[in-house]
């Protein structure tokens, strides 16, 4: 069985630029959370979908950041314009209950 | 103060000692605990669940005090492989459940 995806591994952009991250969660699960991992930090959350609805937005820093999740099924985060206070790993979950099964991340740089 | 603390250590041990680590929460009405493994670059994966009751997985254990609002994990004759963080997980039922993380324990297991 697939584990959850994320595309790019990494990504290094300038400020200002534009970024999109993809994450495809494992089939048949309902829950997608994003989060987000800034260098000695915890890792942040920044939102819940379940299904195709977002359920839980309250970690999403600011209106640069936006999330979808077409069908259900996978999902994307754009960064818009991106600063350099984005950079961190952004990780994707999924679940079905209780226990997230990770992706393994996209490391963003922004320069 | 933060959701969810954890001393990050490191906690450097040589191998075949014994070791724990505690975490304590703020939010009296979460429900479920668990403790995630990460490995350097990589993705956090989940270690155990932490029951009311106790329970143990091989050389780990896991206890929750609800009254004192921790959680712990003991590691018995560490390994070498038993390096990487400790991330203690903890989320509430209901409504967005949404899990919270700990910043994690740095544990390192030396020869």
């Amino acid at each position: 069985e697939a584990g959850v995806t994320q595309f790019p591994s990494h990504s290094v952009i300038e400020k200002g630029q534009t970024v999109t991250l993809r994450c495809d969660p494992i089939s048949g699960h309902d829950n997608l959370y994003w989060y987000r991992r800034v260098m000695g930090k915890e890792i942040k959350f920044l939102l819940h979908f379940v299904k195709e609805s977002k359920q839980d937005e309250s970690g999403m820093p600011n209106n640069r950041f936006l999330a979808e999740r077409t069908g259900g099924t996978y999902s994307t985060l754009k960064v818009q314009p991106a600063e350099l206070e984005d950079s961190g790993v952004y990780f994707c979950a999924s679940s079905y209950g209780e226990k997230l099964f990770f992706g393994s991340g996209t490391q963003l740089s922004v320069l | 103060r933060k959701e969810v603390e954890q001393d990050p250590g490191p906690f450097n041990v040589p191998e075949g000692a014994t070791v724990a680590f505690n975490c304590t929460y703020s939010n009296s009405a979460s429900q479920s605990f668990f403790w995630y493994r990460q490995d350097c670059r990589k993705e956090p994966k989940l270690l155990m669940s932490v029951y009311s009751s106790g329970n143990e997985d091989g050389r780990f254990t896991a206890q929750l005090n609800r009254a004192s609002q921790y959680i712990s994990l003991l590691i018995r004759d560490s390994k070498l492989s038993d390096s990487a963080t400790y991330l203690c997980v903890v989320q509430k039922k209901g409504g967005s459940y949404i899990p919270t993380f700990g910043r994690g324990t740095s544990l390192i297991v030396h020869p």
